[in-house]
């Protein structure tokens, strides 16, 4: 199993501003991913972060506005920009083996005010 | 395409029964691999179980058993001997040939004393 840590845990951001969310892993993974999670809702997937390359995004979803990097196979960062309210949700990382169990942060609760 | 459906949006079991949540999926990929997931009010994504699609027999994990049958595309989770601590939103994900994991809408359960 990997051990995933995000932070931070959570934040409160203004309109406007940007919030980057880190996510670190304690074992070389090949699959890292983000997803947000709304109010009530299930898990959408963002983004896969590549390493070393641009992320892959989702239908919906954009570099301008969720930039990610990669740098290594352990460590990768999410920010939200130009935040406005409906940004406002659970951030999740995760990360597994390609074909394997993935784990999951304990997430990244934002609220933009 | 790939597909998850869990159609149970809530359940109520009493402590020490088992409770069945009930998961379908749809995919064209020969190789995949199905998951479950806890989520707490916490908001943390707890990994309970993973079954492959080539595995011979039904994934166990302490309490929790995974009903694999793979002719009808269900992967249902039995939790047995339910707790309290057991009360928290269930999902159900797949990976495909693109090694992202695709969530269901999930099923709140709650455990009654």
């Amino acid at each position: 199993s990997a051990v995933i840590s995000q932070k931070p845990s959570r934040d409160i951001c203004q309109r406007g501003t940007s919030l980057t969310i880190q996510c670190q892993v304690d074992s070389q993974v090949t699959m890292m991913f983000w997803y947000r999670q709304q109010p009530g809702q299930s898990l959408t997937l963002i983004a896969t972060a590549n390493q070393g390359s641009e992320a892959t995004y989702e239908s919906g979803f954009v570099i301008d506005k969720f930039p990610i990097s990669r740098p290594n196979l352990t460590f990768s960062t999410l920010t939200v920009s130009n935040l406005s309210p409906e940004d406002s949700s659970i951030y999740l990382c995760s990360a597994g083996l390609w074909g394997g169990e993935q784990y999951f942060g304990p997430g990244t609760r934002l609220t933009v005010t | 395409a790939q597909k998850i459906t869990q159609t149970q949006p809530g359940m109520f079991v009493q402590e020490k029964e088992a409770v069945t949540l009930d998961c379908t999926y749809d995919t064209s990929d020969p190789s995949y691999g199905l998951f479950w997931y806890k989520q707490p009010s916490s908001g943390e994504m707890i990994f309970l179980i993973y079954q492959g699609s080539y595995d011979q027999q039904n994934a166990t994990e302490g309490r929790y058993s995974l009903n694999f049958q793979k002719a009808r595309k269900s992967a249902n989770l039995v939790i047995s001997a339910s707790q309290l601590g057991d009360s928290a939103m269930y999902f159900c994900a797949m990976w495909g040939n693109t090694g992202k994991l695709i969530f269901g809408q999930g099923t709140t359960l709650q455990v009654k004393p």
